[in-house]
């Protein structure tokens, strides 16, 4: 079947970095999408993979191994307002291929 | 833009009701998805359209829920009758793809709350 790991809960420190795992398994795949969603707010698109390597918006970067089946979110320079859920996607649908999400990714964030 | 807009923000019914939840997608997007939320489930895809054709309707829970998309401006979830388990977050998303696949970055609108008692 399709599933994409990450971890529930994820704390760190203002200001410092924080990485954010995904681990796939999924049949035919093309990229790997990252949202945020803060508590009673909607998902919003932050970046998408569809090539190994890094890809790098402001203080957000993700990265994609398709080797490995993983990729990861890297924030930088923590700021209160990061706290959130991150949730890693497959979001291409292929033929009879579902779109599926992560369980999403706790961040909480310490002063 | 106004963005994707969802009606109502929140319901709450009793169980055995009927639940129409509404979506208006962005314009010019092209490919409409229906989502649900619970703490325990995490985000599920229900049902997805594209060109206002349903593409993959898998997700759907039963045969209580029925979504329909009229037009490119408009769509509908339906949950007849309802139950307390249907209690979640509701949300509506769209983008723009082609060649019948949807694109990798999705607009969510704010969600639905709906409370089944």
């Amino acid at each position: 079947g399709q599933s994409l790991e990450q971890p529930s809960e994820v704390t760190a420190v203002e200001g410092a970095i924080v990485q954010i795992n995904c681990t796939y398994q999924t049949s035919g795949f093309y990229g790997l999408s990252w949202y945020q969603q803060h508590d009673g707010g909607a998902p919003t698109f932050l970046s998408y993979n569809a090539l190994d390597g890094l890809e790098e918006t402001g203080r957000f970067s993700s990265f994609l191994s398709r080797s490995d089946s993983y990729g990861y979110l890297l924030l930088q320079e923590l700021q209160m307002k990061d706290s959130a859920s991150y949730f890693c996607a497959d979001p291409l649908r292929r033929r009879d291929d579902k779109i599926i999400f992560g369980k999403g990714t706790r961040l909480h964030i310490l002063p | 833009d106004a963005g994707v807009i969802q009606s109502p923000r929140h319901e709450v019914t009793e169980m055995g009701q009927e639940v129409t939840l509404r979506c208006k997608p962005i314009s010019g997007h092209n490919s409409l998805f229906w989502y649900r939320q619970t703490m325990m489930r995490g985000l599920e895809l229900l049902i997805y359209f594209n060109n206002n054709v349903p593409i993959d309707d898998s997700g759907m829970p039963e045969d209580r829920f029925s979504a329909k998309m009229p037009n490119a401006s408009f769509s509908t979830l339906k949950i007849q009758p309802s139950e307390p388990r249907d209690s979640a977050v509701y949300f509506c998303a769209s983008s723009f793809g082609t060649s019948g696949r949807s694109s990798y970055e999705q607009y969510f609108g704010p969600g639905t709350r709906l409370t089944v008692t």
